[in-house]
C-alpha cells in the first residue's frame, strides 16, 4: 500500500526565514509526485509535479526537490503570504491512468511578519 | 486558467435527507473525481469517472454514489445523509498526471 508522510506537522516561521518541508514516501513504482497548497476553507492548489529523482521545479518563493525516497519543498525567504498548508501526494504507476492519488497530511506553515 | 466549480459552498442538512453535490469543469477533461477531507485523515477518494456513464470506487464509496450524464459535469449522491458524512467535499478532474481541485463544499449533517 502506498504510503506518504509530511513533516513537520507544522511550521512556524519568521518573515525571511528559509526552511524546507519533507514528504516521506513508499509506492510501488513512482509515476509522479505532487505538492499542493491550500488555504483555509479552500481546495487544493496544484503547485509542482515531480517525475523522477534529481528533478527540481521552482516558483517564486518554492523549489520542489525529489531523491527516491523523499521530497523536499524549500521555501526561501518566505512572506506572511505564503502561510497555508502544503500536501505532498503521489501516483503509483502501477495504478490506472485517472490519477488516483495518495495524499499525506499536509505540514501546516505559518509565516509571522 | 482550470476551472473546476462546485454549485455549493456550504450545506445544512438533516439526517436521512437525500443530498446532491454538483461539480462542473470547464476543461474538457476526462476524468473526474470525489473526494472528502477531514482533520486528521487528510483527502480519502469517494468515486472517479472515466468517461461520460463510467464510475469506479474509490477508498470510501459507501453511502455514496455518482453520476456522470455529461462530460463537463459530475454529481455526488448521498441517498440518505448521515451525521458522520458531515465533511468538505473537494471535486476534482484532470488531463494526464495533474489533478485541479474545485473550492470545496462543506457539508454538515444535524
Amino acid at each position: 500500500e502506498d504510503q506518504v508522510t509530511q513533516s513537520p506537522e507544522a511550521l512556524r516561521l519568521q518573515e525571511g526565514e528559509s526552511s524546507s518541508l519533507n514528504c516521506s514516501y513508499t509506492v510501488s513504482g513512482l509515476r509522479g509526485l505532487f505538492w499542493y497548497r491550500q488555504d483555509p476553507g479552500k481546495g487544493p492548489e496544484f503547485l509542482f509535479t515531480l517525475y523522477s529523482a534529481g528533478e527540481e521545479k521552482e516558483k517564486e518563493r518554492l523549489k520542489a526537490t525529489l531523491t527516491k525516497k523523499e521530497s523536499f519543498l524549500h521555501i526561501t525567504a518566505p512572506k506572511p503570504e505564503d502561510s497555508a498548508t502544503y500536501l505532498c501526494a503521489v501516483l503509483n504507476a502501477g495504478g490506472t491512468s485517472y490519477g488516483k492519488l495518495t495524499f499525506g497530511q499536509g505540514t501546516i506553515l505559518t509565516v509571522h511578519p | 486558467d482550470v476551472k473546476v466549480t462546485q454549485s455549493s459552498r456550504y450545506l445544512v442538512k438533516r439526517t436521512g435527507e437525500k443530498v446532491f453535490l454538483e461539480c462542473v469543469q470547464d476543461m474538457d477533461h476526462e476524468n473526474m473525481f470525489w473526494y472528502r477531507q477531514d482533520p486528521g485523515l487528510g483527502l480519502r477518494l469517494i468515486y472517479f469517472s472515466y468517461d461520460v456513464k463510467m464510475k469506479e470506487k474509490g477508498d470510501i464509496p459507501e453511502g455514496y454514489s455518482v453520476s456522470r450524464e455529461k462530460k463537463e459535469r459530475f454529481s455526488l449522491i448521498l441517498e440518505s445523509a448521515s451525521t458522520n458524512q458531515t465533511s468538505m467535499y473537494l471535486c476534482a478532474s484532470s488531463h494526464g498526471n495533474t489533478i485541479y481541485f474545485g473550492e470545496g463544499s462543506w457539508l454538515t449533517v444535524v
